[in-house]
C-alpha cells in the first residue's frame, strides 16, 4: 500500500516557538494532502487542504496565519504552527492522495506539546 | 453539513468473540473507508469501500450507498483487533475531502 511519513513524530517546543512539520508521500505522486487534528480521545477533524502549487484550503475556524501550510511538490507538504501556545498542543495528521484514486493514506502524526 | 454517526461508541469483547461495527451518513458520499487507530495513533487503511463488500482476512465490510450506512464486520477477534475504528466518507465534490465519524473504541480481552 502507499506510505506516507511525518517528520517529525513528536516534538516540545516553549510558547511562542515556531513549529514546522512534513508529510511527505513515499511511493506515489500527491497533487492533494490534508492535514487534520486529534484532541485526546476524539475524533480527527481536518484543518486543510493542500494543493500542489497552489494556497491551502483552511476549513471554518481554523487560522490561516497560525497555520501556515506550503505544498512544495508532489510529495512534500509542510504545516508550521506559528508562535505556539500550549492549546496548540495536540496531535497532527496528515493524509494524502493518490494522483489516480480516491483513496487516502495517513502519515503516522505528529505529538505537539507546547510548554 | 454531513454528519457522520458511528455505533456503538465502546465495546467489550472476549477474545474470539465476532462483533459488527456501523457507520451512519446523512448525505450521498463518493468514498468511504474503514480505519483502525492503533494505541501510537497511526491510522491502517482497512477498507476503501463506497459500495458493496469486500473481505480481508477476519474482516470484512459492507457498505449500502442508497441507505447511507457501511457495517465493519470482525470475526475471531483478538486482542491485537483493540483500538479505535473510525469511518470517515468523501463529500460529493471535488475537494476529496474526507469526514470522520466519532469512532468505536474497540477492547479484546484475552
Amino acid at each position: 500500500g502507499a506510505v506516507v511519513s511525518q517528520h517529525p513524530s513528536w516534538v516540545i517546543c516553549k510558547s511562542g516557538t515556531s513549529v514546522k512539520i512534513e508529510c511527505r508521500s513515499l511511493d506515489f505522486q500527491a497533487t492533494t494532502m490534508f492535514w487534520y487534528r486529534q484532541f485526546p480521545k476524539q475524533s480527527l477533524m481536518l484543518m486543510a487542504t493542500s494543493n500542489e502549487g497552489s494556497k491551502a484550503t483552511y476549513e471554518q475556524g481554523v487560522e490561516k496565519d497560525k497555520f501556515l501550510i506550503n505544498h512544495a511538490s508532489l510529495t512534500l507538504s509542510t504545516l508550521t504552527v506559528t508562535s505556539a501556545h500550549p492549546e496548540d498542543s495536540s496531535f497532527y495528521i496528515c493524509s494524502a492522495r493518490d494522483l489516480d484514486d480516491n483513496e487516502q493514506f495517513f502519515g503516522p502524526g505528529t505529538r505537539l506539546t507546547v510548554l | 453539513g454531513i454528519q457522520v454517526e458511528q455505533s456503538p461508541p465502546d465495546l467489550i469483547l472476549q477474545e474470539g468473540a465476532n462483533s459488527t461495527l456501523r457507520c451512519n451518513f446523512s448525505d450521498s458520499v463518493n468514498n468511504l473507508q474503514w480505519f483502525h487507530q492503533n494505541p501510537w495513533g497511526q491510522l491502517i487503511n482497512l477498507f476503501y469501500i463506497p459500495s458493496g463488500t469486500k473481505q480481508n482476512g477476519r474482516l470484512s465490510a459492507t457498505t449500502v450507498a442508497t441507505e447511507r450506512y457501511s457495517l465493519l464486520y470482525i470475526s475471531s477477534s483478538q486482542t491485537t483487533d483493540s483500538g479505535v475504528y473510525f469511518c470517515a466518507v468523501g463529500l460529493m465534490d471535488s475537494s476529496y475531502k474526507l469526514i470522520f465519524g466519532s469512532g468505536t473504541r474497540l477492547l479484546v480481552r484475552p
